[in-house]
């Protein structure tokens, strides 16, 4: 079982609807969480954090459930810009300074006319 | 803004050849790493680096190695190149672990060994 999971779709959806992306990791371990956005044949870039008590940034929230171990990324009123591949991405310390990032498969997503 | 700069973006290189890849970070970042990307696979950690001469293996080492010789530089190196190493390999860097500190990639190489 890989140690970040996640869907990878495709997710075809029109214009204007609301998508959700849900991400499990196993290690309890983790500590911070993040989805990043990656376009096709780009590197990933940052799309927000993650954090226990939920985030929003305009059409995008965040959801963070320790107690179930999975993170989630809601998308409303998408964009035909929206159309992209969401990377899950965990933070898990190791000792002293350092850690991993594991990532997740990545969702794709694409937004239709 | 921090700039994660890999310095080749496309490579095609023969079977057997060394290949160098080179990632250059101008943020002081303490913590650098290398991924590879292929379809259905996802990222994967080759190595990673959390100071000037220090280095971990990830996931994936083998068929790898790394040089860190300086803080804001780290280098991959393919020591004997087969064609399963051809990918896009991305470099990464993060100042400390912890919240609220962000990671920052590259643009990516796309190796071709043909």
């Amino acid at each position: 079982r890989k140690e970040v999971e996640q869907d990878p779709g495709p997710f075809n959806v029109p214009e204007g609807a609301t998508v959700a992306f849900n991400c499990t990791y196993s290690n309890s371990a983790s500590q911070s969480f993040f989805w990043y956005r990656q376009d096709c044949r780009k590197e990933p870039k940052l799309l927000m954090s993650v954090y226990s008590s939920g985030n929003e940034d305009g059409r995008f929230t965040a959801q963070l459930n320790r107690a179930s171990q999975y993170i989630s990324l809601l998308i409303r009123d998408s964009k035909l810009s929206d159309s992209a591949t969401y990377l899950c991405v965990v933070n898990r310390k190791g000792s002293s300074n350092t850690g991993k990032l594991i990532f997740g498969q990545g969702t794709t997503l694409q937004v239709k006319p | 803004d921090v700039k994660v700069t890999q310095s080749s973006r496309y490579l095609v290189k023969r079977t057997g050849e060394k290949v160098f890849l080179e990632c250059v970070q101008d943020m002081d970042h303490e913590n650098m790493f290398w991924y590879r990307q292929d379809p259905g696979l996802g990222l994967r950690l080759i190595y990673f680096s959390y100071d000037v001469k220090m280095k971990e293996k990830g996931d994936i080492p083998e068929g790898y190695s790394v040089s860190r010789e300086k803080k804001e530089r780290f280098s991959l190196i393919l020591e004997s190149a087969s064609t399963n190493q051809t990918s896009m390999y991305l470099c990464a860097s993060i100042k400390r672990w912890g919240d609220g500190n962000t990671i920052y990639f590259g643009e990516g190489s796309w190796l071709t060994v043909v």
